[in-house]
């Protein structure tokens, strides 16, 4: 099924460890952004691609950092995790500037 | 700074009619998106509005007032299955997307 792919489903990482949130589409999207959602609040752009090879920082980039090799894949990595990084994480993608945005069905972190 | 406010939570019946408000204040305008949100899962594409008016698809339709930075998503014949929350987004001038809260929605029998 077309679409975006994002592992793993759910984790709990321990304070001051790393982890990559991998993010895969097919769609052939140029633009991919990582959002974290947490309760009470809007949707933040943490860091975003316009097209492979760049990237941006969104609303949220600290303690945060993407890569963009090739259109497929922009994994999200957290080098060392605070427990404020608790969140739920959403990758997603887009055609163009006025396209819709695709959404991953998420990854659910807890630092504990 | 730019803002999108939109109601916490609003309580319908099954059958009725419903409509969710969203008004923003942004760095210039470029579309504006509504999503639907089931608990647990990802935002899926609902409506988008670029020029004034209203939109129709299906039960549900999105109006736009640019000059008034208003919007609502309206749903009609509400079925269980539209309980979710659902979300607002404007895209402002850099072309990067603002998002509300989200407003959920909880539908009774």
């Amino acid at each position: 099924t077309a679409g975006i792919t994002q592992a793993p489903t759910s984790q709990i990482l321990a304070a001051g460890r790393s982890m990559t949130l991998r993010c895969t589409q097919d769609m052939r999207h140029n633009a991919m952004y990582w959002y974290r959602q947490d309760l009470g609040l809007g949707l933040r752009l943490i860091h975003y691609s316009n097209t492979a090879g760049t990237t941006g920082k969104g609303e949220v980039p600290d303690g945060y950092s993407v890569s963009r090799a090739n259109t497929d894949d922009f994994p999200l990595t957290l080098a060392s995790a605070v427990p404020s990084q608790t969140s739920v994480y959403f990758c997603a993608s887009s055609g163009s500037s006025n396209s819709p945005l695709h959404f991953g069905n998420g990854t659910r972190l807890t630092v504990t | 700074g730019q803002n999108i406010d939109q109601p916490t939570e609003m309580t319908a019946t099954e059958g009725a009619i419903v409509q969710i408000n969203c008004t923003y204040q942004t760095s210039g305008f470029n579309g504006l998106f509504w999503y639907q949100q089931h608990a647990g899962e990802a935002p899926t594409f609902l409506s988008y509005n670029v020029l004034d008016g209203l939109e129709e698809k299906g039960r549900f339709s999105s109006f736009l007032s640019r000059s008034k930075g208003y919007s609502y998503l309206l749903l009609k014949e509400l079925q269980m299955k539209d309980s979710a929350s659902y979300l607002c987004a404007v895209r402002d001038s850099n072309y990067q997307l603002i998002w509300g809260a989200g407003t959920k929605l909880i539908i009774k029998p």
